[in-house]
């Protein structure tokens, strides 16, 4: 089975970018869509986006301007960056995976706080 | 976007009993391509159901899920103590994918 490790800073100023990488064990990164959730505090989920394995990428329009994911196939990771963070960013972050579009295998999360 | 609206928001139920959760979307769910997962404290939400009906793998049969229109149902037949957790439901056919407000299942 699948399974997905979010890393990352867990604290970012304001202004500064943000940045995650989600390593994949026990599954070839070649094979599957690849996606970003996150979840602020007392709000709901909110997809941020995914890549597939040709590297063509889907953004949840109210974040593209500041989003960009990758993959490195080579190191079996995937990754997250989101621009200009202000509070509204803070949130626990999720990489998960799955055959289409429908996130099926989830990493733990990593709560990430955007604050000076 | 498809709004999901998740009701109730909280659910008290006792170990045996059976769980009724609802998911309303604001417009139709192309190809019925509503899923639900459960989410537990310190874990990774784990797929239940996809495609509206169809349990994920390993997932028993307490669980199904009913589609009508645009509301879609996830039963929980007799609660198991496991069971005990946030249940979201999520639309994935149409850009951008949007998820419910979750309902807490807890112990009575």
């Amino acid at each position: 089975q699948v399974q997905l490790q979010e890393s990352g800073p867990g604290l970012v100023k304001p202004s500064e970018t943000l940045s995650l990488t989600c390593t994949v064990s026990d599954g070839s990164i070649s094979n599957y869509y690849w996606t970003w959730i996150r979840q602020p505090p007392g709000e709901r989920l909110e997809w941020i986006g995914n890549i597939d394995y040709t590297g063509s990428t889907n953004y949840n329009p109210s974040l593209k301007s500041r989003v960009t994911i990758s993959v490195d196939t080579s190191k079996n990771q995937f990754s997250l960056k989101v621009d200009s963070v202000t509070a509204a960013d803070t949130a626990v972050y999720y990489c998960a995976t799955g055959a289409g579009w429908l996130p099926v295998y989830w990493g733990l999360g990593t709560l990430v706080t955007v604050s000076s | 976007e498809i709004v999901l609206t998740q009701s109730p928001g909280t659910l008290s139920l006792s170990p045996g009993e059976r769980a009724t959760l609802s998911c309303r979307a604001s417009q139709s769910v192309r190809s019925s391509y509503l899923a639900w997962y459960q989410r537990k404290p310190g874990q990774a939400p784990r797929i239940l159901i996809y495609g509206a009906s169809s349990r994920a793998t390993g997932i028993p049969d307490r669980f199904s899920g009913t589609e009508s229109g645009t509301d879609f149902t996830l039963t929980i037949s007799r609660l198991e103590p496991e069971d005990f957790a946030v249940y979201y439901c999520q639309q994935y056919g149409s850009s951008p994918l949007t998820f419910g407000g979750g309902t807490k299942v807890e112990i009575k």
